[in-house]
C-alpha cells in the first residue's frame, strides 16, 4: 500500500531564509507526487507534482521540490522564505495504475515564517 | 473559472439528524472523490465516483453514503451522524492525463456533530 511520511509537524524559518519541508514516500512502481498547500479557512491548493522526468520540479509561488528515488524522498523547498509562506503543506503520493485516483496524503507540515 | 463548490461550508448539527453535504463542479470531470480531514491524520479519501453511477469505498466509508446520479454533481450524505465524524471534507474533482492527473479541491465543509 501506499504511504508518505512527513517527519516534521511544525517548521519555523526566518524569513529570507531558505526553507525545507520534508516528505518520503512509500509505493509500489514509479510514484506519481505531489505538494498542497492549505492557508487558514481555505481549501488545497495545488503546487507542484513530479511524474516523471527531470527531478527537480519547480511550482507555484517560487516552490521547488527534488525527487530522489534512492532515498524515496520529495522535498519541498524555496530559497527564500515569505512570511506570506506560512500555511499547512501537505505532500501526496499515487501509484500510477488506471483506477482508483486516490491521492494518499502525508499528516501535514505547519511552516511557520518569522519576520 | 473552472471550480469545484460545496455546501453548506459550515454545519453544525445533533447526532442522528441525517444531513448531506453537496459537491459540484462544472469542468466535466468523469472522475471526483471525497477526502475528510483530521489533525495528525492529513487527508483520507471516503469515496469516490469514476463516472456517473459508478462509486466505490475509499479508505474510511463507514457512516458515509454517496451517489453519482450526473456527472457535475457528488453529494455526500451521512445518514446518522455521529460525533466521530466532526471534520473538515473537502470534494475533489479530477482531470485524467496522460501521465498523472490534476485534482481540484473544493474550499471544505466544517461539520461539527455534538
Amino acid at each position: 500500500a501506499q504511504s508518505v511520511a512527513q517527519p516534521e509537524d511544525q517548521v519555523n524559518v526566518a524569513e529570507g531564509n531558505p526553507l525545507t519541508v520534508k516528505c518520503t514516500y512509500s509505493v509500489s512502481g514509479n510514484p506519481y507526487l505531489f505538494w498542497y498547500v492549505q492557508y487558514p479557512n481555505r481549501g488545497l491548493q495545488f503546487l507542484l507534482k513530479y511524474i516523471t522526468g527531470d527531478n527537480l520540479v519547480k511550482g507555484s509561488y517560487g516552490f521547488e521540490a527534488e525527487f530522489n528515488k534512492s532515498q524515496t524522498s520529495f522535498h519541498l523547498k524555496k530559497p527564500s522564505a515569505l512570511v506570506s509562506d506560512s500555511a499547512l503543506y501537505f505532500c501526496a503520493v499515487r501509484e500510477p495504475n488506471f483506477g482508483n485516483e486516490k491521492l494518499t496524503f502525508g499528516t501535514g507540515t505547519r511552516l511557520t515564517i518569522i519576520p | 473559472e473552472a471550480q469545484v463548490t460545496q455546501n453548506p461550508r459550515y454545519l453544525i448539527t445533533v447526532t442522528g439528524k441525517k444531513l448531506t453535504v453537496t459537491c459540484s463542479q462544472n469542468m466535466n470531470h468523469e472522475y471526483m472523490s471525497w477526502y475528510r480531514q483530521d489533525p495528525g491524520l492529513g487527508l483520507r479519501q471516503i469515496y469516490y465516483s469514476m463516472n456517473v453511477e459508478v462509486t466505490d469505498k475509499g479508505d474510511v466509508p463507514e457512516g458515509y453514503k454517496v451517489s453519482r446520479k450526473e456527472k457535475r454533481n457528488f453529494p455526500l450524505i451521512l445518514e446518522s451522524p455521529s460525533p466521530n465524524q466532526t471534520s473538515l471534507y473537502f470534494c475533489a474533482s479530477i482531470l485524467r492525463l496522460a501521465g498523472g492527473h490534476e485534482q481540484y479541491f473544493g474550499p471544505g465543509t466544517r461539520l461539527t456533530v455534538t
